[in-house]
């Protein structure tokens, strides 16, 4: 049961322009949303959070919008640039057993086109 | 301030043998947590620890365990090995909850 879902495998999108990455769940007790980074051969990297009390949270390119009716989250990355290329990892916390616990989406390969 | 290692890189076991991954989490922090990934399948929960505890698991066998020492390194192991087994296995470190994870570079093993 993947309570995490990113449902495009793929993106492609042109430098320069917006690069709209979107993440679904079903566990309405998710409090916190993180986004990550991968390059190949190497551990995914943090990029970007938010909590469930906000409905945006912006970093430079990066901005993470929350729409918790909906259960949706999007990663947008403006403007896109060569180096973005890599699979992107959204994530949600939410408490287990007295802890938190994060769950991860399959990912989303992005290709940015030079 | 060095960054989440996991020993070794690269790993070839055959069927039905163990293997012993190591991670050594960023100083200071206690909870490390232990993910498989293969293609299609993303980050695939296995187990956290925190000061030497269990505190979380996936949905994994039983011949996937782990333990954490009391300076925090954890170590992972895999018995009676499967072909399905093959993934890379990623260890990552946090400071506290609700914070982001550190991550090593993973361990690639195959199983032939």
């Amino acid at each position: 049961d993947q309570q995490v879902k990113q449902n495009s495998p793929s993106l492609s999108v042109q430098e320069g322009r917006i690069s709209i990455l979107n993440c679904d769940y079903t566990n309405s007790m998710f409090d916190y949303f993180l986004w990550y980074k991968k390059y190949p051969a190497e551990g995914p990297t943090f990029l970007i959070s938010i909590s469930s009390i906000k409905d945006k949270n912006e970093d430079g390119r990066f901005t993470v919008f929350l729409n918790k009716s909906a259960k949706h989250l999007s990663l947008h990355i403006v403007p896109s640039q060569p180096g973005d290329s890599a699979v992107y990892f959204c994530a949600a916390s939410a408490r287990s057993g007295g802890y938190q616990k994060v769950t991860f989406g399959i990912g989303t390969k992005l290709q940015v086109i030079p | 301030k060095a960054g989440v290692t996991q020993t070794p890189r690269y790993l070839i076991k055959t069927r039905g043998q163990q293997v012993t991954l190591s991670c050594s989490p960023i100083s200071g922090h206690r909870s490390v947590s232990w993910y498989q990934q293969t293609p299609g399948q993303g980050l695939q929960f296995l187990f956290e620890y925190f000061s030497e505890t269990q505190r979380n698991k996936g949905n994994f066998p039983g011949r996937f365990s782990g333990r954490q020492f009391s300076n925090s390194r954890s170590e992972m192991n895999v018995s009676t090995l499967e072909l399905g087994d093959s993934a890379l296995y990623l260890c990552a470190s946090t400071l506290t909850q609700n914070t982001e994870a550190f991550f090593g570079q993973g361990t690639r093993l195959t199983v032939v």
